[in-house]
């Protein structure tokens, strides 16, 4: 199955700041996806990114706020921008694991990076 | 639209008790189901997996079955470990997506 790192894991920011988030995969893969995780919640879906073009974002998420970088196969990049106290959350990027579901779908998540915005 | 349905926790039990946690879902067309866990302070873990109904997933003593007929695809262990101690996703990815939805999470507490 894939392998992803995610960095940083963690991390403590200044409202108003911004703060970019990576993910290296160690096998090439068409799409990356970024959720986000609020406190004591489940994963809501920010956006989908392919490389190539630019990031499909769910409803609920703008470009301005949650820009993507995908400049190649095995990396991505989320930026949350322009940081408020609502916007701590766990942050995790996830691909498709076709390798070990055997051509049904299934998901690989990073580690997650754990924002706390002051 | 698509949603998926979990007990709510925490669920507390003592090691080796039988654990279920249940999940149900609402879909169009046939969705392939998932549990995924998440460990403290980690990301999430594919758990097990199911593709169409009546196939069942199984992986670390855990299994679910693929229930079309009540919409369900509950968790099941015979005998936990503290280790187990996790929160656990019910999830669904419907045909020809790629779109995850997530229950909304179940943590388990297992007392040794």
């Amino acid at each position: 199955s894939a392998v992803i790192s995610q960095k940083p894991s963690r991390d403590i920011c200044q409202r108003g700041t911004s703060l970019t988030i990576q993910c290296q995969v160690d096998s090439q893969v068409t799409m990356m996806f970024w959720y986000r995780q609020q406190p004591g919640q489940s994963l809501t879906l920010i956006a989908t990114a392919n490389q190539g073009s630019e990031a499909t974002y769910e409803s609920g998420f703008v470009i301005d706020k949650f820009p993507i970088s995908r400049p190649n196969l095995t990396f991505s990049t989320l930026t949350v921008s322009n940081m408020s106290p609502e916007d701590s959350s766990i942050y995790l990027c996830s691909v498709e694991d076709r390798g070990r579901v055997s051509g049904s779908y299934g998901y690989t998540f990073g580690s997650g990076t754990r924002l706390t915005v002051v | 639209g698509d949603s998926v349905t979990q007990m709510e926790g925490p669920v507390t039990l003592s090691e080796e008790a039988f654990l279920t946690i249940n999940c149900t879902y609402t879909a169009t067309g046939y969705p392939s189901l998932f549990w995924y866990v998440q460990y403290p302070g980690e990301g999430l873990q594919l758990l097990l997996k199911a593709t169409k109904a009546d196939d069942k997933g199984s992986n670390k003593g855990f299994e679910a079955t693929y229930r079309k007929e009540t919409t369900s695809f509950h968790l099941e262990k015979g005998s936990v470990q503290v280790s187990d101690s996790a929160v656990y996703f019910c999830a669904l990815t419907n045909t020809g997506g790629f779109k995850t939805i997530f229950g909304a999470g179940t943590r388990l507490f297992v007392k040794a």
